[in-house]
């Protein structure tokens, strides 16, 4: 059991150019979601989807796309990166379950990523 | 919309010793839960214990306890006997519980808490 895989791990991008962060989860869990960790900000929320087909904004949605074609797989998409990117990004999957697995959210071991 | 507050930017203990973080947080929900995750250097998220708000007690895992004022909405966590290995950034977390009805599974996160354990 991999639990949520996120990748790559590490990623330096040059401002205007364009990425994708990979997520994936095998637990089946219907919640995905993607955050950023900035210094004295905790955790903001980016976008977030309640099942395939589903998405939707956030906190801090913006220069940020997702799409949720299957319940395994929840990218973000950078289309134009920009220094205020540089971040570290965590997804998180999650489900409503029963009492032994609900509310129990699992993380990604993040991602770092510098735009220069 | 909901809020979570950590007051305590950055706190230190001295290893063996008792120290509690403070979490307040505001919300319409009357059903929810409330976390707190610890987050090492290596950035990993780390859950350290769960509260049910339906729940009057107080959780506890370990050495890891909370207080639990749902009536103040507080939240904050006893690290007993503390350890070396307690040395991690501490996040409080919120989430209405998903049978309140609606999308809204969002987690909302406090800005964290730096504890040092010092020897």
């Amino acid at each position: 059991n991999a639990g949520v895989t996120q990748t790559p791990k590490f990623q330096v991008l040059k401002t205007g150019q364009s990425m994708t962060l990979q997520c994936a989860q095998d637990m089946n869990h219907e919640y995905m979601s993607w955050y950023r960790q900035d210094p004295g900000m905790g955790l903001r929320l980016i976008h977030y989807s309640v099942g395939a087909g589903i998405t939707d904004q956030g906190e801090v949605p913006n220069g940020y796309n997702v799409s949720r074609s299957t319940t395994e797989d929840f990218p973000l998409r950078l289309l134009s990166a920009a220094p205020s990117q540089t971040s570290v990004y965590f997804c998180a999957s999650y489900t409503r379950g029963g009492e032994s697995s609900g509310n129990t959210i699992y993380f990604g071991e993040g991602s770092w990523l510098t735009v220069v | 919309a909901q809020t979570v507050t950590q007051s305590q930017p950055e706190m230190s203990v001295q290893e063996a010793e008792t120290v509690t973080l403070s979490c307040t947080y505001d919300t319409s929900e009357s059903n929810y839960y409330l976390f707190w995750y610890k987050q090492p250097p290596s950035r990993q998220m780390i859950l350290v214990i769960r509260q049910e708000a339906y729940k009057q007690q107080n959780a506890t895992e370990n050495r890891f306890s909370v207080n639990f004022q749902k009536a103040a909405k507080s939240f904050s966590l006893k690290i007993s006997d503390s350890q070396l290995g307690d040395t991690a950034m501490y996040f409080c977390a919120f989430t209405p519980h998903p049978n309140s009805g609606g999308s809204n599974y969002k987690l909302t996160f406090g800005k964290g808490t730096l504890l040092t354990v010092n020897p």
